[in-house]
């Protein structure tokens, strides 16, 4: 298994520009998380998803959208980059839950200028 | 709103020595917890977890405490490698749906 698989790997976008940031896992697990962490702080949740078809907002939520069509895909959508996105964007999933080992993929680092 | 924190920033330890590292949570209704160690440019990585019907819990040369009354969680991590420098967060869940709450984490110096 590859786990947790994120693209791209870094990634300089202009204000007001917009990207797609690419997560897949092959475990089969249910549910899936986007984090954000900025320079020495820990992971800030941005949405999740508990299924197919499924998300809702994180602590951190304005700026971004997801969509969940597939168990295995969850793309984080930023409309209009801004500085304040400037970030390392980690993706997590995990079986059953919280409750439950979340694995993360390598993250993508993300500046905005 | 609560959120799991760290005592120390950084650490350091000479090599050989046992290392431990502190956490303190604040929410009553978290009953799982879990510590990550992430290395630079990488993603956190699965060290130990443990749930609130425990106080210990052990893995390959790390031991995970918790203690319930005072709402405090520590990493002993025994005869300390090299490859053990990384920042470590605790996280905990209240048990939702949604993700986890990070500290800040520690990070973890090894002394030749």
């Amino acid at each position: 298994n590859a786990g947790v698989t994120q693209t791209p790997k870094f990634r300089i976008l202009k204000i007001g520009q917009s990207m797609t940031l690419q997560c897949t896992q092959d475990m089969n697990h249910n549910y899936m998380y986007w984090y954000r962490q900025d320079p020495g702080m820990g992971l800030k949740l941005i949405y999740y998803s508990v299924g197919a078809g499924i998300t809702d907002k994180g602590e951190v939520p304005n700026g971004y959208n997801v969509s969940r069509s597939t168990t295995e895909d969850f793309p984080l959508r930023l409309e209009l980059a801004a500085p304040s996105q400037t970030s390392v964007y980690f993706c997590a999933s995990s079986y059953t839950g919280a409750t439950e080992t979340q694995y993360f993929g390598p993250g993508t680092r993300l500046l905005v200028l | 709103g609560e959120s799991v924190g760290l005592h120390l920033p950084t650490l350091s330890v000479q090599e050989g020595d046992n290392s431990i590292i502190n956490c303190a949570y604040s929410n009553s209704a978290s009953d799982y917890f879990i510590w990550y160690k992430q290395e630079s440019g990488k993603g956190p990585q699965f060290i130990i977890d443990i749930r609130s019907n425990m106080d210990k819990r052990q893995g390959q040369r790390v031991t995970v405490l918790l203690n319930k009354t005072v709402k405090h969680l520590s990493l002993q991590i025994a005869a300390t490698q090299p490859g053990d420098s990384a920042v470590y967060f605790c996280a905990d869940s209240g048990g939702g749906a949604d993700g986890l709450t990070f500290g800040k984490g520690t990070h973890l110096i090894i002394q030749p």
